[in-house]
C-alpha cells in the first residue's frame, strides 16, 4: 500500500525567502504525486502533478517539485515566498485506475513579513 | 461557474439527527469521491464511485450511505449523527486514470452537537 510522509506539520518563512516543504512516499509501483493547496475554509486546489516524463514539474503560483526516484521524494519549492502563500499544502500519492488520493498530514506554510 | 459544488456550506445538528450533504460536478468526470478531513486537517478517503457504481468503501461505519443518482451526482447521507461525525466533508471528482487530478468541492463543515 502506498502512504506519503510529509516533514514538518508547520513551516514558517520570511516573505521573500525560499520555500521548501518536504514530501516523501512509499509505493510498490511507480506512483503519480500530486501536491495540493488549502487557504482557510476553502477547498482543495491543485498546484502541480507529476505523472510520466520530465522530473522538474512547474505549477501554479511560482510553485515547482521535483520527482526523485532513488529518494522517492517529491518537495515542493517557490524561490520567493509572497504573504499570499500561507496556506495548508498536502502531498499525495496515487497508483493507477481509479484508486482515490492518499494524502500527507499536510504542512501549515506562515510567511512572515 | 462552479465545478465540483456541496451543500449546505455549514450544517450544525444534534447527535441521534439524519442528514445529508449534496455534491454535484458539472466537469462531465466519471469518478466521484467523499474525503473527510478531521480536526487535525488529515484527510481521508470515504467512498468511489464511478459510473454510478461503488467502486471504494473504507472502514466508514455502516450509517453512512453514498447515493449517485447520475453520474454528476453523489450525496451523502448519514444517519444517526454521533459527536465523532463532526469534521469537514469534502466531494470531489476526476477522470478514470491514476494520471487524471480529483477536483474538490469548497466542503461541508459538519458540527454535531
Amino acid at each position: 500500500a502506498q502512504s506519503v510522509t510529509q516533514l514538518g506539520s508547520h513551516v514558517s518563512v520570511s516573505e521573500g525567502a525560499l520555500v521548501l516543504l518536504r514530501c516523501n512516499y512509499s509505493s510498490s509501483v511507480p506512483p503519480y504525486l500530486f501536491w495540493y493547496v488549502q487557504y482557510p475554509n476553502q477547498g482543495l486546489q491543485l498546484l502541480l502533478k507529476y505523472t510520466t516524463g520530465a522530473t522538474l514539474v512547474k505549477g501554479i503560483n511560482g510553485f515547482e517539485a521535483e520527482f526523485k526516484k532513488s529518494e522517492t521524494s517529491f518537495h515542493l519549492t517557490k524561490p520567493s515566498a509572497h504573504m499570499s502563500d500561507a496556506a495548508e499544502y498536502f502531498c499525495a500519492v496515487r497508483l493507477s485506475g481509479n484508486t482515490p488520493l492518499v494524502f500527507g498530514k499536510g504542512t501549515r506554510l506562515s510567511v512572515i513579513a | 461557474d462552479t465545478a465540483v459544488s456541496q451543500t449546505p456550506k455549514y450544517l450544525v445538528t444534534q447527535m441521534g439527527n439524519d442528514k445529508s450533504i449534496k455534491c454535484e460536478q458539472n466537469l462531465g468526470h466519471d469518478t466521484m469521491y467523499w474525503y473527510k478531513q478531521d480536526s487535525k486537517k488529515f484527510l481521508k478517503i470515504m467512498f468511489s464511485y464511478n459510473n454510478k457504481e461503488l467502486i471504494i468503501n473504507e472502514t466508514v461505519p455502516n450509517r453512512f450511505s453514498p447515493k449517485s443518482p447520475d453520474k454528476a451526482h453523489l450525496n451523502l447521507h448519514i444517519n444517526s449523527l454521533e459527536l465523532g461525525d463532526s469534521a469537514v466533508y469534502f466531494c470531489a471528482s476526476s477522470q478514470e486514470g491514476g494520471r487524471n487530478e480529483q477536483y474538490f468541492g469548497p466542503g461541508t463543515r459538519l458540527t454535531v452537537t
